[in-house]
């Protein structure tokens, strides 16, 4: 069965940092792309980031460039999304998702961590 | 940055009804990169359609994908009680449109 699963979550101050993981189980960790999305109270979803599965080729939304960086240690089936700088509006629950390629849509997704940033 | 436009916000339905959902992008759009995704709250989303209209694994054949270019639509044909939730569509793994909600009339 693919699982995947967000830890990290939490309160932080604006202008702090926190770090996000997602772990993949059940599927072939290394031979597929894994986005994060994220949803703010009230609000849509939103496209934050994507990793390529094996040459970490890495996307961003404009949003979170150059405060954000994605990363991913295939050797245990991890993904994280290091958050800088964070700002409130950066408040929402972050779901990670397994794609086929970057560009192709995430079919599995994890239940989500949430991140309150407040002072 | 290619935009989406769905329309409308809200529906309101009865079961029993058919839904049209509508998509709209700010320029030509490869069909093989546009999806629609079901959000219910407390749940992660789930993938119903991709490739503007081949069904995810699991996705009953009461909903349907259609479209080219620019307008791409979404349609259940009977709603279910348990297809009351958000509508997203999005392009190329990456921007989302803004949703349409499926309510109880």
């Amino acid at each position: 069965e693919v699982q995947l699963l967000e830890s990290g979550g939490g309160l932080v101050q604006p202008g702090g940092s926190l770090r996000l993981s997602c772990a993949g189980s059940g599927f072939s960790f290394n031979n597929f792309a894994v986005a994060w999305v994220r949803q703010a109270p009230g609000k849509g979803l939103e496209w934050v980031s994507t990793i390529s599965g094996r040459v970490n080729d890495t996307y961003y939304a404009d949003s979170v460039k150059g405060r954000f960086a994605v990363s991913r240690d295939n050797s245990k089936n991890m993904v994280h999304l290091e958050m800088n700088s964070l700002r409130v509006e950066d408040t929402a629950i972050y779901y990670c998702a397994k794609a086929r390629v970057t560009a192709t849509p995430p079919d599995s997704w994890g239940q989500g961590t949430l991140v309150t940033v407040s002072s | 940055e290619i935009v989406l436009t769905q329309s409308p916000g809200t529906l309101s339905l009865s079961p029993g009804e058919r839904a049209t959902l509508s998509c709209r992008a700010s320029q030509r759009l490869d069909s093989s990169y546009l999806a629609w995704y079901q959000h219910k709250l407390g749940q992660p989303p789930k993938l119903l359609i991709y490739a503007t209209s081949s069904r995810a694994t699991g996705t009953p054949d009461r909903f349907s994908g259609s479209g080219s270019e620019t307008d791409f639509t979404l349609t259940i044909a009977s709603l279910e009680p348990e297809d009351f939730a958000v509508y997203y569509c999005q392009q190329y793994g990456r921007t989302f449109g803004q949703g349409t909600k499926v309510e109880v009339k």
